[in-house]
């Protein structure tokens, strides 16, 4: 069974703090991915790394940066975290294989940002 | 612009009867769809998919059916349970070596007892 775990269930940060969410995947992926999700707007992808030190802007990068230093961990930061990140952060992983990626996600990281 | 496009964003159906999630597509170089079911406070997991070579695939209770001249792709549940309530995402891969999916809106589906 492919396990993706994120480090917080839950968060609540201030205004202007730097916010790191770590994610870690025990299936040794290639890709991993940081999405978030907010009502009535889906899943919008930040960031995503298809190998070690690899990484690809999505569709809203703004005010994120991400870290990608082994396999199986895939940190984003919020460098000063603003109010409008307020939001539920997931990130996926994903082997692609025959043409063919099924992503697996972690629980979610619900993020408040004061 | 939106390539993945779930125009319902909620449904409500009785225990029992079928549910039917559409989801409609522009790019026709999409070589997967796949569905994912999301419960609030918790990461969305993998339901069922389809290559874009077939035109239905079957788990248990789960069905999706791909409609390629249409550009439409639905999911059918039958029978619907309470259990089923849940976000409904519509995905699909770009053709070839892409990692990324496109992501649907979702719909929101509402089992009743």
């Amino acid at each position: 069974d492919v396990k993706v775990t994120q480090s917080s269930r839950y968060l609540v940060k201030r205004t202007g703090e730097k916010v790191f969410l770590e994610c870690v995947q025990d299936m040794d992926h290639e890709n991993m991915f940081w999405y978030r999700q907010d009502p009535g707007l889906g899943l919008r992808l930040i960031y995503f790394s298809y190998d070690v030190k690899m990484k690809e802007k999505g569709d809203i990068p703004e005010g994120y940066s991400v870290s990608r230093e082994k396999k199986e961990r895939f940190s984003l930061i919020l460098e000063s975290a603003s109010t409008n990140q307020t939001s539920m952060y997931l990130c996926a992983s994903s082997l692609l294989r025959g043409g063919y990626n099924e992503q697996f996600f972690g629980p979610g990281t619900r993020l408040t940002v004061l | 612009d939106q390539q993945v496009k779930q125009n319902s964003p909620s449904l409500s159906v009785q225990e029992g009867r079928i549910s039917i999630l559409n989801c409609d597509y522009t790019n026709s170089m999409f070589d997967y769809f796949l569905w994912y079911k999301k419960y609030p406070a918790e990461g969305p997991t993998f339901l069922i998919s389809i290559s874009s070579i077939k035109d239905k695939n079957e788990d248990g209770r789960f069905t999706v059916f791909l409609n390629k001249s249409a550009k439409h792709l639905s999911l059918h549940i039958v029978p619907s349970q309470p259990g089923d309530s849940a976000v409904y995402f519509c995905a699909a891969k770009g053709a070839g070596n892409n990692r990324k999916l496109i992501w649907g809106l979702g719909t929101s589906l509402a089992v009743n007892p």
